[in-house]
């Protein structure tokens, strides 16, 4: 069994608070490592794909940023808003599969 | 608009029943997976199929099995269901690209054993 761990499991937030999470992943047989948004009721979809030691990605107010030699990745978000409010899943990829982190459940009060 | 669609979003079977949970996906992906969800366990993979009529077993593959017997389809069964099956069980599915590529989702089907 891959390990993968997100932490904090929970935070609650301000609107217009800034706050970053953390996916800890192994350093071996790395292939990819993707984040995941998850809105209650809906599936999760992707909010980014990463593949390279150093990886920066970006989309809109969310960013990430890839370590894989000491297996981590960040996720940012800048200014909150209750809109973000979900949990944010990563998961590692390794043989083709896709091992998920148990998420960060942001909460963002207005 | 891609698509993974799940059978049923609720159901309710009772202990020792066959129960077929079907996900269908038609972006023509090699790889289809089966996930559960249970709280502060995050998802964990039952099983993987990386091609029709090729599986491999998850992290907790015991009390299912699964059958890809199409590409577009894969199901999930539990031979004979318990009550700690009870979960929301997710389908996802991924071209085979070494993770290159976003896994897509389908909406879940929260299952509950009485």
């Amino acid at each position: 069994i891959l390990n993968v761990e997100q932490s904090p499991q929970s935070l609650h937030v301000q609107e217009g608070d800034s706050t970053n999470f953390t996916c800890s992943f192994p350093s071996s047989n790395f292939y990819a490592l993707h984040w995941y948004r998850w809105e209650t009721a809906k599936s999760p979809e992707a909010l980014f794909v990463m593949t390279l030691n150093g990886d920066e990605k970006k989309k809109g107010r969310i960013s990430a940023t890839l370590n894989t030699k000491e297996g981590y990745s960040y996720l940012y978000i800048k200014g909150s808003q209750p809109e973000d409010s979900a949990t944010y899943l990563c998961a590692f990829i390794a043989f083709n599969k896709f091992y998920f982190g148990s998420g960060t459940k942001l909460n963002v009060k207005p | 608009d891609v698509k993974v669609t799940q059978s049923s979003r609720y159901l309710v079977k009772r202990t020792g029943e066959k129960v077929f949970l079907e996900c269908v996906q038609d972006m023509d992906h090699e790889n289809m997976f089966w996930y559960r969800q249970d709280p502060g366990l995050g998802l964990r993979l039952i099983y993987f199929s990386y091609d029709v009529k090729m599986k491999e077993k998850g992290d907790i593959p015991e009390g299912y099995s699964v059958s890809r017997e199409k590409k577009e389809r894969f199901s999930l069964i539990l031979e004979s269901a318990s009550t700690n099956q009870t979960s929301m069980y997710l389908c996802a599915s991924s071209h085979q690209t070494g993770g290159g590529t976003e896994a897509f989702f389908g909406q879940g089907t929260r299952l509950t054993v009485v």
